[in-house]
């Protein structure tokens, strides 16, 4: 059975500070996706990673992709309050429209 | 336009009402979505429709029947619901089976039922 897991699940952290959020999976997937959640509201993709050592940044978060290691990570650069939110890992295994979801990291960025 | 519009955005029933949730979508996607997120929680995939054919129902009760009138549409009707079936329900679409493409999300229907 295919697992993911995220950590932390919480974080609390400073504005202008620096964080990785981690997802590790249990099988062979070169399809892993990000998104945010922010409170009561839907989930909004930031990044589609589709081969082993994609790197893709969009302001101050950019995500990266090991399949090797069956890991990716989300690394926030000078964290700002606007990027508190709960974020998504998400694995897709085959074609066959499942994803697998981390659990979630809640992000809190304090003033 | 690359939005999932869904409606209604809040809806409150009681346990013997009939309700429906709608979804539609114009970016030509050929895979559309069900998904439920209770609070706290990952989104559940519920049911996902594949060029207008039901391709997986994930063992969801009967109490929800999904329906897929067209390529841009999706239903989701509602009878005889349960409290604990009260969470966020997603739309979302996707360009379809093979092309490893992200789902975009509609903006949900809170379902309270009472």
């Amino acid at each position: 059975e295919l697992k993911v897991e995220q950590n932390p699940l919480f974080l609390s952290m400073q504005e202008g500070k620096n964080y990785t959020i981690y997802c590790n999976y249990s099988t062979t997937s070169d399809r892993l996706y990000w998104y945010r959640q922010d409170p009561g509201k839907s989930l909004e993709s930031l990044f589609v990673l589709l081969s082993n050592g994609a790197v893709k940044q969009e302001g101050r978060l950019m995500a990266s992709l090991d399949t090797k290691a069956r890991l990716s990570t989300l690394h926030i650069t000078a964290a700002v309050h606007d990027l508190s939110a709960t974020y998504f890992c998400a694995v897709e295994v085959d074609s066959n429209y499942q994803l697998i979801w981390g659990a979630g990291t809640k992000l809190i960025i304090k003033p | 336009d690359t939005e999932v519009t869904q409606t209604p955005k809040h809806l409150v029933m009681g346990m013997t009402n009939k309700k429906s949730l709608k979804c539609e979508q114009h970016m030509g996607h050929r895979a559309m979505y069900w998904y439920k997120q209770k609070a706290k929680k990952p989104p559940e995939l519920m049911f996902v429709y594949s060029y207008e054919k039901l391709s997986i129902n994930e063992s969801v009760p009967s109490r929800f029947s999904p329906e897929c009138p067209n390529s841009s549409l999706l239903n989701l009707h509602l009878h005889a619901l349960q409290p604990e079936d009260s969470a966020l329900y997603l739309c979302a679409s996707s360009l379809g089976p093979g092309t490893r493409s992200p789902r975009t999300f509609g903006s949900g229907t809170r379902l309270t039922v009472v």
